[in-house]
């Protein structure tokens, strides 16, 4: 069975860096062709997606927020990390984590969530 | 910002067919497998359709998946009232750097 789940704070400060967790469960990030990534969803608006770490560690990130992004793995623990500088109350939304089933293939599997409120 | 659009919303009654086109462009669609992703309320999007017209495991045959050109179509047939939900088409652009990019989004309502 395949689970992810996102872990972070809950509300941030502007200009503060938001720090996401995704701990995972019933795949690899060694195995061959797998990825996960982050996508995120303000209040009643689209799905954005932001970056995506492969099993050989290759990297992608949206252009947009390339700047601001970082996304690393840790395999052994069966984590991914993604911080984002310089928050800003448009980064509120719900930060979603999902495996990537191989390169230019989909998300097939979801976290359920979580919502980071940027606020003073 | 997305490079993927879909109508607003769409909606029909119990029984009858819907369908939710995503229109790209020769860097995303017409070059790469679209997935469709169902979003019920207050849940994470879950995958639908992936690479044009497959379904995953325990998706039912209501939903099919075509891709012609630029632009891609999701098809419900005997609509239930639990297909009510946000519906998102995906894919791979590669105009900039390769990235994934999601449409819009498409409100199906079951009247």
């Amino acid at each position: 069975q395949i689970t992810l789940k996102e872990s972070g704070p809950t509300l941030v400060k502007p200009t503060q860096t938001l720090t996401l967790t995704c701990t995972f469960s019933g795949f690899s990030l060694s195995t061959s062709g797998v990825g996960v990534g982050w996508i995120r969803q303000p209040p009643g608006k689209a799905l954005e997606w932001l970056a995506l770490i492969y099993w050989d560690d290759d990297k992608r990130y949206s252009p947009s927020l390339k700047s601001r992004l970082t996304i690393t793995k840790d395999t052994s623990k069966n984590q991914v990390v993604l911080t984002m500088t310089n928050m800003d109350p448009v980064d509120t939304a719900t930060y979603y984590c999902a495996r990537g089933s191989g390169y230019f293939h989909p998300f097939d599997y979801w976290g359920q969530g979580t919502l980071v409120t940027v606020s003073s | 910002q997305s490079v993927l659009t879909q109508p607003p919303s769409v909606s029909a009654a119990p029984g009858q067919k819907v369908t939710i086109s995503c229109s790209g462009s020769s860097s995303n669609i017409g070059n790469n497998y679209v997935s469709w992703y169902q979003q019920l309320p207050g849940t994470a999007p879950k995958l639908l359709i992936y690479e044009n017209n497959k379904r995953p495991s325990g998706i039912p045959d209501r939903f099919s998946g075509s891709k012609s050109g630029t632009s891609a179509t999701l098809g419900i047939t005997g609509l239930q009232t639990g297909d009510e939900a946000d519906y998102y088409c995906g894919t791979w652009d590669s105009s900039l750097s390769l990235r994934y990019v999601f449409g819009t989004g498409t409100k199906v309502t079951v009247l």
